[in-house]
């Protein structure tokens, strides 16, 4: 089963909203990821985690808050986005971050803000 | 640092095989990969390819992967209107700590019937 779940499949919020975009998976992976899709446009790497915690950053602004409560759940928070901000947020998940590991993707969370 | 180049749009037939082309820069990526995303949805890991390998065939697709060229191509059997989609080719090195994947930017396949 090479599943990534991911909640909601669609978001729509405010520019003052607090809202998280959840992600996780059964695999046993101890690497993941928070990638961002603009329209047309291949994903873009965000955050990598790796065993639970932060390895990559790609200088993403503080407006998007990542989490890795447990080696399965991996959460993107979200405050004071801006309309830009609106895309596909893909999370995925592979055994360890080093290279030549099969990197899986989730269906992906709309996210809207107006 | 690695280039992932890819042509945009590529229409076929029903029925007839499509290819899908696919060049990178860097010698060193060793991992290649092919993802589809339809419409409205994730990526779906299609295949992919280690460098030390010529081809690999799944089913209806084949991979070709010429590393003196740095091309990689894949092959659809038989497409079917269920295949169109963007596929996307994307590149890694085993050497990468990142496990970060450099993607084209992407194929649109339109599938007539």
């Amino acid at each position: 089963d090479t599943e990534v779940t991911q909640t909601p499949k669609h978001l729509v919020m405010g520019m003052t909203n607090k809202k998280s975009l959840k992600c996780e998976q059964h695999m046993g992976h101890r690497a993941m990821y928070w990638y961002k899709q603009k329209a047309k446009k291949p994903p873009e790497l965000m955050f990598v985690y790796s065993y639970e915690k932060l390895s990559i950053n790609e200088s993403v602004p503080s407006r998007f808050s990542p989490e890795c409560p447990n080696s399965s759940l991996l959460n993107l928070h979200l405050h004071a986005l801006q309309p830009e901000d609106s895309a596909l947020y893909l999370c995925a998940s592979s055994w360890t971050r080093e290279g030549g590991n099969t990197i899986y993707f989730g269906e992906g969370s709309w996210l809207t803000v107006v | 640092g690695e280039d992932v180049e890819q042509s945009l749009f590529l229409s076929v037939r029903e029925g007839d095989s499509s290819v899908i082309n696919c060049t990178y820069t860097d010698s060193s990526s060793t991992y290649l990969y092919w993802y589809k995303q339809e419409p409205g949805a994730g990526l779906q890991l299609l295949t992919y390819i280690f460098s030390n390998m010529d081809m690999k065939q799944d089913q209806r697709l084949t991979v070709l992967l010429n590393k003196k060229d740095k091309h990689l191509s894949l092959r659809i059997a038989d497409t079917q209107t269920g295949d169109s989609a963007i596929y996307f080719c994307a590149a890694t090195n085993y050497g990468g700590s990142q496990g970060n994947l450099i993607f084209g930017k992407g194929t649109k396949l339109s599938v007539k019937p």
